[in-house]
């Protein structure tokens, strides 16, 4: 079993619709979690990182940690055709290597 | 001005021959990464290193061998190069949060 688990999709969505983006994790340990975007044919880019359990909000953008149930979840609302790309989630311990455990991405289409 | 520089952005070579990814950070940050990411888009740790020390060595075939002349740079060699090599290879510098490079595109015929 891998430590982090995210469906892979693709997730195709209308404009204007709140997506929903989820990873589970196995390691109780995690204590930053992180999500990425990461456009075609380019590097991922940070866009949300929370310290364990809690909401953060960022825009159209919202982060959630459920640590009871191992669960993170990425909200955008108000979906744009440019928000089309991959959202990968990543997840590390506290200890001094700030070695992240990436998920395997969702792809994610927002339909104009 | 670019965080996180790699170059080149794309290489394409024959299998067996040598190669090398040069990477640079200028965001002043102790710890630097080399990444694979595979066709699914899923992207694994290759190297840490802290300050010019190698920290982080996951089950990567001896032919990979990274380099750190200094804090800021993190070069990654291959030697033999095998089709299965054939990858987007991402140096990435950490802080509190990661910042990656643009990526090198490797395609080994």
């Amino acid at each position: 079993q891998k430590e982090v688990e995210q469906d892979p999709g693709p997730l195709s969505v209308p404009e204007g619709a709140i997506v929903s983006l989820n990873c589970t994790y196995s390691n109780s340990a995690f204590q930053y979690f992180m999500w990425y975007r990461q456009y075609s044919r380019k590097g991922p880019e940070l866009l949300m990182y929370t310290y364990s359990s809690g909401n953060k909000e960022d825009g159209r953008f919202t982060a959630q940690v459920d640590k009871s149930s191992k669960y993170i979840s990425l909200f955008i609302r108000d979906s744009q055709p440019s928000d089309s790309a991959t959202y990968l989630c990543a997840m590390r311990r506290t200890d001094s290597s700030y070695k992240l455990i990436f998920g395997s991405g969702t792809r994610l289409l927002v339909r104009p | 001005d670019t965080a996180v520089s790699q170059t080149p952005k794309y290489l394409v070579t024959q299998m067996g021959n040598d190669k090398s990814i040069k990477c640079e950070q200028n965001l002043g940050h102790d710890t630097m990464y080399w990444y694979k990411q595979d066709s699914k888009k899923f992207l694994k740790i290759m190297f840490s290193y802290n300050n010019k020390e190698l920290i982080i060595n996951e089950t990567v075939p001896n032919r990979f061998s990274p380099k750190s002349p200094d804090k800021a740079h993190l070069n990654l060699h291959i030697n033999s190069l095998e089709l299965g090599d054939s990858a987007v290879y991402f140096c990435a510098s950490t802080g509190e949060t990661q910042y990656f490079g643009p990526g090198t595109r490797l395609l080994v015929l």
